[in-house]
């Protein structure tokens, strides 16, 4: 089974500090992603990642920058945290066979920044 | 933006009764159309993909899709409790592998 771990289920920050959301996949997939999850606004694309070394923005990077230094893992970083970025943040994978690109899920880190 | 729709709900039905969940895309390019069921405070879980106009099935689990209408459709057939969730549709981009995801529906079973 595809596994796809995020580093804390529950993360409690100050404005201001630097964060780090750590996504690690054991399957060997290529392509990873970052988003988050708010009431009201489903599930938004922050970043994204088809190689080492390689991003794209998505839809809402304002805030936020990644890194993809090993291909197994993909981290995301809130330069200086505000309380507008207190959300529910999920990590997927996804490997292309067949042309499908089913996204597996990590649980999600629910951050909250005071 | 390209964009998914789907009504937010609450989808109410009876147990054993057949629930339809409805999205419709903007990106009459989109190829690819996913169903996530996510149930509260966890992630979400793919129930089915599809390419091709027409119908698949898996299981209790049908899924539609009319790509002149930019339509695809949800049926769970003999619904019951435990499929109580928020059903997200999921469209791919026309920048690869990324998905654009509707706002999800929530879907209700009632013993």
């Amino acid at each position: 089974d595809v596994k796809v771990t995020q580093s804390s289920r529950y993360l409690v920050k100050r404005t201001g500090e630097k964060v780090f959301l750590e996504c690690v996949q054991d399957m060997d997939h290529e392509n990873m992603f970052w988003y988050r999850q708010d009431p009201g606004l489903g599930l938004r694309l922050i970043y994204f990642s088809y190689d080492v070394k390689m991003k794209e923005k998505g839809d809402i990077p304002e805030g936020y920058s990644v890194s993809r230094e090993k291909k197994e893992r993909f981290s995301l970083i809130l330069e200086s945290a505000s309380t507008n970025q207190t959300s529910m943040y999920l990590c997927a994978s996804t490997l292309i066979a067949g042309g499908n690109n089913e996204q597996f899920f990590g649980p999600g880190t629910r951050l909250t920044v005071l | 933006q390209k964009e998914v729709e789907q009504n937010s709900g609450p989808l109410s039905v009876p147990e054993g009764a057949i629930a339809s969940l409805n999205c419709t895309y903007s990106d009459r390019g989109s190829q690819s159309f996913f169903w996530y069921r996510q149930y509260s405070g966890k992630s979400p879980e793919l129930i089915m993909f599809i390419y091709s106009n027409g119908d698949k099935e898996d299981g209790r689990f049908t899924a539609q899709l009319n790509k002149a209408s930019q339509y695809v459709s949800l049926l769970i057939r003999d619904s019951q409790p435990s499929d109580s969730a928020t059903y997200l549709c999921a469209v791919n981009r026309d920048s690869g592998y990324a998905l654009n995801f509707g706002k999800g529906t929530s879907l209700l079973v009632t013993p």
